[in-house]
């Protein structure tokens, strides 16, 4: 069974750092592009960036370029989006989908991981 | 970049209603066109690739079409489990943007 599963919560405060996960199972994690989506409370949804886990290759949204870093470790089948600096306006809900290769669509998702951030 | 540009934003329905979502593109984007649905609480869910070709799964009552730049989501028959949210995703250059999102309540 092909399955994202995100690492969970997250409360942090203004300036520290932080790195979530998505570990791919059930299929060939280097196969298929892993893209990054936020939600921020209420709102609708964002595309942040994607990672090849081939190589690292990455493409990351205007608005989030500078901001996050997405990494990946195909050895262990988990991809990351990590913050530096944390802002009060990263308070989210996070999304990492499997992109299907000719079609472009996100055909799995995970779970989200809800980050705060707050003083 | 293309934008992505949802209508309506929200609209109520009955169950057994035809609920019809508009979606327009900023510029020509072939048929690279995707839909989901989210509900509350859970991550997105495909329903139609390429602007018209039903997800594997999707009951027979939802459908898209569209070419260009205006796309259209249809619900034939409207059922208790389809309100949620709405969004389209031009999948033609990156970034691939997601429209701002339909919501679909109860009437």
């Amino acid at each position: 069974e092909v399955q994202l599963v995100q690492s969970g919560a997250e409360v942090k405060k203004p300036g520290e750092s932080l790195r979530i996960s998505c570990k791919g199972a059930g299929y060939s994690f280097t196969s298929y592009w892993i893209t990054w989506v936020r939600q921020m409370p209420g709102k609708g949804l964002e595309w942040m960036g994607r990672i090849d886990p081939t190589d690292s290759h990455t493409n990351y949204g205007p608005s989030f370029q500078g901001h996050v870093t997405l990494s990946a470790d195909k050895s262990i089948s988990t991809a990351y989006l990590q913050w530096s600096s944390l802002k009060a306006s990263d308070t989210a809900m996070y999304y990492c989908a499997r992109r299907t290769a000719g079609t472009k669509f996100y055909d799995y998702w995970g779970q989200g991981t809800l980050v705060t951030v707050s003083s | 970049d293309i934008q992505m540009t949802q209508s309506p934003s929200s609209l109520s329905a009955s169950v057994g209603d035809r609920v019809t979502i508009t979606c327009r593109a900023s510029q020509i984007i072939s048929t690279s066109l995707n839909w989901y649905q989210q509900k509350p609480g859970k991550a997105p869910k495909v329903l139609i690739y390429t602007a018209s070709t039903l997800q594997s799964g999707v009951p027979l009552r939802f459908s898209g079409s569209g070419s260009g730049t205006d796309f259209t989501l249809t619900i034939s028959s409207l059922q208790p489990e389809d309100f949620a949210t709405y969004y389209c995703q031009q999948t033609y250059s990156t970034p691939p943007a997601f429209g701002q999102g339909t919501r679909v309540e109860i009437k």
